[in-house]
């Protein structure tokens, strides 16, 4: 089990442009979370996806969105990119039946973006 | 708010000394606290949580409700943990969602 895989690792924009950024879950699991982890900073949830849909949300503008796909795989798209959204994004899975009484989150490595 | 709060950025100590990672949180009902570790050019993972009461690679933490604070604790610290340490907070809104500090980097001197 490769456990939870982020595509690509590092990235590179331009303000005003689109990105989308992909991860697979690990296997077993149903439950996918993103991140935005500023430098210097702990992680921040963006939004969690279970069953195709968005679940629960952090606080992010509409600009951040997701999608996720009937194998569980997920994409964070992120819209007229700002030079603040320069960040490390991590995509983290679980199994929902788990995560009502407390499971393990498992994290991918994430994907460097960088807004130029 | 829901907030994690990890006072120090870096705790620096000598192999062999005791280490206490300090964790405070503001939460009004009941959460799950946890501990993630992110070896150097490593992915984060979980290093324990208080649901469980572990002891992993001899860390313990405790939950205390009454401070709102979730210290890691360990006796005698070794090279190898030398590592970003993350206080985590779940159970928030009825979701699983992890609300993180800004974390402490531990070094471990020989």
């Amino acid at each position: 089990d490769a456990g939870v895989t982020q595509s690509p690792t590092h990235l590179i924009k331009t303000r005003g442009q689109q990105v989308t950024l992909r991860c697979s879950p690990k296997s077993g699991h149903d439950t996918v979370s993103w991140y935005q982890q500023a430098l210097g900073q702990g992680p921040q949830f963006i939004f969690q996806y279970y069953e195709e849909e968005e679940r629960q949300r952090g606080n992010f503008p509409d600009r951040f969105s997701g999608h996720q796909f009937p194998n569980y795989s997920s994409e964070l798209n992120v819209n007229a990119l700002l030079l603040g959204d320069s960040a490390l994004y991590l995509c983290a899975s679980s199994r929902m039946e788990m995560s009502l009484s407390g499971t393990e989150a498992f994290f991918g490595q994430g994907t460097r973006l960088t807004v130029v | 708010a829901q907030r994690v709060t990890q006072p120090e950025k870096l705790l620096s100590v000598f192999k062999g000394a005791p280490v206490e990672l300090k964790c405070n949180y503001s939460y009004s009902g009941s959460p799950e606290l946890f501990w993630y570790v992110q070896y150097s050019r490593q992915r984060l993972q979980l290093l324990l949580r208080h649901i469980s009461r572990e002891s992993i690679k001899g860390f313990t933490a405790d939950l205390n409700k009454g401070e709102t604070s979730f210290h890691l604790k360990k006796p005698f610290a070794q090279e190898e943990d030398s590592a970003m340490y993350y206080c985590a907070l779940s159970g928030l809104d009825g979701g699983n969602k992890l609300v993180f500090g800004a974390g402490t980097i531990l070094r471990v001197k020989s």
